[in-house]
């Protein structure tokens, strides 16, 4: 069984701030682990993925997140938010035994104020 | 490569009416796999094919919804009888199977609106 907890359903942070999304799984097998954002009305796009490789991965538009084994923990983040950056984060688990499909956490809407 | 497409994007019914959605795939992808999105919350797996066989089927894919992939290449989803609680966004992924984990591309969705 795998699953994805998405620690805050919505973060607000000022442009030019940090940004962190948190991120917790849960899987039996060793799993891959992928952070998309869904613009609105867009379709999901891949930030990151993280496949049993470097710990730190580093993604699209400056994102990166760290994958923690003994936290079972797999955060977003970036130095300095953009306003572009305004849209939903998903958090998305698969197990790397024989099973395809993703699970997805609830999202995490990311408010940028200006 | 176009990217994952999907037709229609948008589709508003009547209950009990049946609705069919089609899905082109990022083109010599041979995996598609197909996704339910209600509001607030993330996507759901429904099911999927590795080339022209149905590999997987979620509970959620209750008798009223089928899917096909007759030739490996686009798919398509029914769901008959549409109920209310088939309100959603339908989301239409695909990959190409390598040897390690591969990753999926999502399209932008049809949006059912069951009245």
């Amino acid at each position: 069984a795998q699953s994805v907890t998405q620690l805050d359903s919505h973060v607000s942070v000022s442009e030019g701030t940090p940004v962190l999304l948190r991120c917790n799984y849960s899987s039996s097998y060793s799993p891959s682990l992928f952070w998309y954002v869904q613009h609105p009305n867009k379709g999901l796009q891949l930030l990151l993925k993280y496949t049993s490789a470097a710990t730190l991965v580093k993604g699209i538009n400056g994102f990166e997140a760290e994958f923690k084994k003994s936290e079972t923990s797999f955060h977003l983040t970036k130095p300095s938010a953009h306003m572009s950056d305004a849209a939903e984060y998903f958090c998305v688990v698969r197990s790397n035994f024989g099973n395809e499909k993703l699970t997805f956490g609830t999202g995490t809407r990311l408010t940028i104020i200006p | 490569d176009t990217g994952v497409s999907q037709d229609p994007r948008h589709k508003i019914t009547k209950r009990g009416q049946n609705v069919t959605f089609r899905c082109d795939p990022i083109s010599e992808h041979n995996r598609l796999y197909w996704y339910r999105q209600t509001l607030g919350q993330g996507p759901e797996f429904l099911t999927y094919f590795q080339n022209e066989a149905q590999l997987e089927k979620s509970r959620l894919l209750s008798d009223r919804f089928s899917a096909e992939r007759p030739k490996g290449s686009f798919s398509t989803l029914e769901i008959q009888r549409t109920e209310q609680g088939d309100s959603a966004m339908y989301l239409c992924a695909s990959s190409e199977m390598s040897g390690g984990p591969d990753t999926q591309y999502f399209g932008p969705g049809t949006r059912l609106t069951v009245l």
